[in-house]
């Protein structure tokens, strides 16, 4: 079975630093990989997908991740973090067929002023 | 709003009461999840319809757990006897299907389940 992995459980950063938190799966098949934010009192949303192609994705709010097959992962990056991206980030992966989701355990992101 | 829609949002019950729980999806997905989150895990998958089929259950959803999805629109998921250990947010999410190849998955905000 799939298993997802994300190491960092807690970041603080300040506004304009660099943001990069690492995702990595165990699955030796084909695996479409997600990104998904859920912000103080929302419900979960889609920051980015891979399912094929180019494996540097961009997603929304200046966010990006790129797919390394060789090393198993789909890290997150943002060039410059604002205070509204204060939030929790979750990884997730597919393997086809249903399309069920394996999530990681989330990682709880701070950005101070 | 056309997104997935869940009710009630918060549900505190006495251990061995049942509970249901409902899911409205966005409209022209034929595809319904649902996950349950713990605090500090990731959402985990239970069980997923295509449109009124029920075609996969996780080890995790106990005889305990039935969820329907009756005319392929709403789902329902009951709880029997429930107990501590069921208390989590309960999410629901949908999506699309067919030669298109993968769709991702729209989340509801969850029901928050309290039992005590």
């Amino acid at each position: 079975a799939q298993s997802v992995s994300q190491h960092n459980h807690h970041v603080i950063l300040s506004e304009a630093a660099s943001l990069e938190l690492g995702c990595n799966y165990s699955y030796g098949g084909t695996v479409n990989l997600f990104w998904y934010v859920q912000y103080p009192g929302q419900h979960l949303q889609l920051l980015l997908k891979y399912f094929s192609g180019d494996p540097l994705v961009k997603g929304i709010k200046g966010f990006e991740a790129e797919f390394i097959k060789s090393k198993f992962s789909f890290n997150l990056r943002k060039p410059s973090v604002q205070w509204s991206d204060t939030a929790e980030y979750f990884c997730a992966v597919n393997t086809g067929g249903g399309n069920k989701l394996t999530f990681g355990t989330g990682t709880q992101l701070k950005v101070e002023l | 709003d056309t997104g997935v829609s869940q009710n009630p949002r918060h549900k505190i019950t006495k251990r061995g009461q049942n509970v249901t729980f409902r899911c409205d999806p966005i409209s022209e997905h034929n595809r319904l999840y649902w996950y349950r989150q713990t605090l500090g895990q990731g959402p985990e998958f239970l069980t997923y319809f295509q449109n009124e089929a029920q075609l996969e259950k996780s080890r995790l959803l106990s005889d305990r757990f039935s969820a329907e999805r009756p005319k392929g629109s709403f789902s329902t998921l009951e709880i029997q006897r429930t107990e501590q250990g069921d208390s989590a947010m309960y999410l629901c999410a949908s999506s699309l299907s067919g030669a298109g190849g993968i769709h991702e998955q729209y989340f509801g905000p969850g029901t928050r389940l309290t039992v005590t």
